[in-house]
């Protein structure tokens, strides 16, 4: 199974602390993406790195990617209550197949 | 604004009492998606339409069923829903399924079955 396995499984940090969460998965990917999902809602795109790139910003989220160690970290950087959510890595194996996601690291950001 | 949207958000049914969820998206995407989500899990995919195309994940269980009519609209049918089927059920879309997409969600259908 290609699915990511996010780590920890759970987080609580105080606001304004950097948060930083863990993917790894199993298989060569093309892409691996990661998706907040605040409770009892739907899941939101938050940004996709492909395989050929190293790192990525957007806003206070950075993204890093080992496609040797196949591994992905999630940065929140300055982290606000609002961030309270579960965050999903997800990864499609080479071969346009469908996202796989992983079981996701809860947040808990404690104003 | 182009979105997607589930019906009902909230959804009780008796155990074997077929239920239908409904999905409906503005975004004009081709491919359209159904996870079963529970608690604490990863969303799990069901099955998956591009177009028309039909594509059923191998540990679906028959009791599923969906359908889509045309491209704004996709229903999921549980025949005889049992205990188990107690989740929440998400509808997602793509433009594609190129290695570049991302899936817009809708928010959700939470099944309880009595």
């Amino acid at each position: 199974s290609q699915q990511g396995e996010e780590d920890p499984q759970a987080l609580s940090i105080q606001e304004g602390e950097n948060a930083t969460m863990n993917c790894s998965y199993k298989t060569s990917i093309n892409n691996l993406q990661w998706y907040r999902q605040n409770s009892g809602r739907g899941l939101v795109h938050l940004i996709l790195i492909r395989s050929n790139e190293r790192e990525k910003h957007s806003g206070r989220l950075r993204v890093t990617l080992d496609t040797s160690k196949k591994s992905s970290s999630l940065l929140i950087t300055a982290s606000r209550a609002a961030d309270t959510a579960s965050y999903f890595c997800a990864t499609d194996a080479e071969g346009n197949t469908p996202l796989v996601f992983g079981k996701g690291t809860r947040l808990s950001v404690i104003a | 604004d182009a979105m997607v949207i589930q019906n009902p958000r909230y959804q009780v049914t008796q155990f074997g009492k077929p239920v239908t969820l409904s999905c409906s998206q503005t975004l004009n995407h081709n491919v359209m998606y159904w996870y079963q989500q529970k608690s604490s899990q990863a969303p799990k995919l069901l099955f998956h339409y591009y177009d028309k195309d039909f594509n059923n994940e191998a540990d679906t269980p028959d009791n599923f069923q969906s359908r889509r009519p045309n491209t704004s609209f996709c229903f999921l049918d549980i025949r005889s829903p049992g205990l188990g089927d107690a989740a929440m059920y998400l509808c997602a879309t793509s433009r594609s399924m190129d290695w570049t997409y991302e899936q817009y969600f809708g928010p959700g259908t939470r099944l309880t079955v009595t």
